[in-house]
Parts: structure tokens; C-alpha cells; sequence
């Protein structure tokens, strides 16, 4: 399988403390993308960063790459309880563009 | 509105029963494409399409069949249809390429299939 990995599988916080992922991938990229899902509904984008990028910033989000680790993080900064969801990163291949996704971390953040 | 939308929303049915699932967009985009969600498995991609007339396969394109005739829809068939093929599966699209592939997906609300 292709299938990208990210880690922590779950990550349980308080309120106002930040938040990492880490996301992980096989071949090469045109770029990674990071989305959100509540409970079981669709996906809602969050975040891109292409493959010649190293970092990026969105509001309370901070995404970076490593292209020679073929690896990403997703920084939630001064979590609140409404970011309690599911995080997943996608990665675009190059030669073919198939799209990859994590496992999936499960954000719970505690009032 | 800008949307994807998919039908049935949920769908029991037996094995073998052909069924297929729709997706329809209006955002003109060029690439749609099908994933399947499992518990612990993230999502994976079935097929995708990056224009009319264009499909490939995903990592998981056993059992199913697409077709792209319309710029706008994406139909998923499953034409014998087998308890491991229930799941949740969704549909997204995005504006394309061949440059500039860095666009974000927008997905569908998911359909819930259920193979008794």
C-alpha cells in the first residue's frame, strides 16, 4: 500500500495549548495538503503547501515540508474546543497524480 | 453555491445487486476522483479522472468501475457488489492542471453503502 502515515494516531489536549501532527509519505510530490473531518462528514481543506515550499502559515495553522524526510507537520496553535476533529494529510503524486492520505489524527480538545 | 454532491446519501443493499453512486459538481473542475474511508484506514483513493474521457487507477480499484463522459459527473459503479465494498466513500474535485496542480480538493458529504 501506498498509504501515507501520520502520527500521533490521537492526541487529547486542554484548551489554549497547541497542537502538532506529523505526516508522512512515499514518493515524490507535487504537494501535500492537509484536510479536517467531523465525525464522519466530508473533508474540508485546510491547507497546501507545494513541494518547493518549506513552510506556511494560516491563521492559527502552521504547515511545514521536508521534502528529503518526506515528511510534514500541522501546527495548531492555541487550540480550542471546535478544533476537536479529524486531521488527515494528502499528498499529490508526481507521474500519475494519485492522491495519498494519512491514517488520520484524532484531535480531542478539552474545555 | 459551489458543491459536490453525491447520491444516495445512504444505501443498504445485497451481494451482487449492481448499484451505482453519483457525483455531480459545478464548479467546472477538470479532476474528480473516488475514495473509500475505513475505521484506522484514512481514505483511499479508488479512481480519479483528470478530464472527460481520462480515468486512472487509485490504490484500491478492485470491484469498481467510473466513467467520465460529462465534464460535471463521476459515477461510481459497483456492478457485483461484495460485503468488503462497505464504507464510506466520498467524491472530490478540483480545479486542474497540467502546471499548476496545486489546488485543493472540495469533497462531497460522503455515501454510506452498506453490502448485506
Amino acid at each position: 500500500s501506498q498509504q501515507g502515515e501520520e502520527d500521533p494516531q490521537a492526541l487529547s489536549i486542554q484548551e489554549g495549548e497547541n497542537a502538532t501532527m506529523n505526516c508522512s509519505y512515499k514518493t515524490s510530490i507535487n504537494n501535500l495538503q492537509w484536510y479536517r473531518q467531523n465525525s464522519g462528514r466530508g473533508l474540508v481543506h485546510l491547507i497546501l503547501i507545494r513541494s518547493n515550499e518549506r513552510e506556511k502559515h494560516s491563521g492559527r495553522l502552521r504547515v511545514t515540508l521536508d521534502t528529503s524526510k518526506k515528511s510534514s507537520s500541522l501546527l495548531i496553535t492555541a487550540s480550542r474546543a471546535a478544533d476537536t476533529a479529524s486531521y488527515f494529510c494528502a499528498s499529490l503524486h508526481t507521474g500519475g497524480f494519485k492522491t495519498i492520505f494519512g491514517a488520520g489524527t484524532r484531535l480531542f480538545v478539552k474545555a | 453555491e459551489a458543491q459536490v454532491t453525491q447520491n444516495p446519501r445512504y444505501l443498504i443493499t445485497v451481494t451482487g445487486k449492481k448499484l451505482t453512486v453519483t457525483c455531480s459538481q459545478n464548479m467546472n473542475h477538470e479532476y474528480m476522483s473516488w475514495y473509500r474511508q475505513d475505521p484506522g484506514l484514512g481514505l483511499r483513493q479508488i479512481y480519479y479522472s483528470m478530464n472527460v474521457e481520462v480515468t486512472d487507477k487509485g490504490d484500491v480499484p478492485e470491484g469498481y468501475k467510473v466513467s467520465r463522459k460529462e465534464k460535471r459527473n463521476f459515477p461510481l459503479i459497483l456492478e457485483s457488489p461484495s460485503p468488503n465494498q462497505t464504507s464510506l466513500y466520498f467524491c472530490a474535485s478540483s480545479l486542474f492542471w497540467a502546471e499548476n496542480s496545486n489546488q485543493p480538493q472540495h469533497f462531497g458529504d460522503g455515501t454510506r453503502l452498506s453490502i448485506l
